[in-house]
């Protein structure tokens, strides 16, 4: 069965950080680009990071970039995501997707995980 | 900095009719990159629609995506009680790289 699953979310105070960890299975994750997409209380989806296949090419949302790392180890099939200097705003449940790349076509993000919350609180 | 519109924000409707969702975008888009999503109370995001207009695996085909430019549309031609959702767009692109609507709640009338 094709499963992303994360995990490493809870509740942090604001400055703190936290790594998310998005395990996969059941597919070739090192074919695949990967992304983290949180969502807000009660918000829609937001974008924050997407790296490639090999780990060469990483792009982040503004809101994030440099605070956020994203990385990838294909060896053990995991996507990580390091979140230092966290804010209130930052307080999302965490999803991780996946990405089967393309130059011509985007193929949309076809898999997701369950998500893992994170809460940015005193 | 593109931004996607999706009108209206709730839609209200019965079983068995159409349901047709709107997504707009401030600049053009590229077709072959705008994808629909589904999301669920309590779930993660479900794609529907990928390229515009090609239905992703094991998605009905009571589901079609239209449209070019700027003006995408999702249509749900006959509603069945498990597609009352929220509906997102989302557009691939320069900046932001990855860009979603914000939604459109379908909701039983």
């Amino acid at each position: 069965e094709v499963q992303l699953v994360e995990s490493g979310g809870g509740l942090v105070q604001p400055g703190g950080s936290l790594r998310l960890s998005c395990a996969a299975s059941g597919f070739t994750f090192r074919s695949f680009w990967m992304h983290w997409v949180r969502q807000a209380p009660g918000k829609g989806l937001v974008w924050v990071s997407r790296i490639n296949s090999d780990g060469s090419i990483i792009n982040y949302a503004d809101s994030v970039k440099g605070r956020f790392t994203i990385s990838r180890d294909n060896a053990k099939k995991t996507l990580y995501l390091q979140m230092n200097s966290l804010r209130a705003e930052d307080t999302a449940v965490y999803f991780c997707a996946r990405e089967l790349p393309d130059s011509h076509i985007y193929y949309g993000m076809d898999v997701w995980g369950q998500g893992t919350t994170v809460t940015v609180s005193s | 900095e593109i931004v996607l519109t999706q009108s209206p924000g709730t839609l209200s409707l019965s079983p068995g009719e159409r349901a047709t969702l709107s997504c707009r975008a401030s600049q053009s888009v590229t077709s072959s990159y705008l994808a629909w999503y589904q999301q669920k109370p309590g779930q993660a995001p479900r794609l529907l629609i990928y390229d515009a207009s090609s239905r992703a695996t094991g998605i009905p085909d009571r589901f079609s995506g239209t449209g070019s430019g700027t003006d995408f549309t999702l249509t749900i031609s006959r509603l069945e009680p498990e597609d009352f959702a929220v509906y997102y767009c989302q557009q691939y692109g320069s900046s932001p790289m990855y860009t979603f609507g914000q939604g459109t709640k379908l909701e039983i009338k």
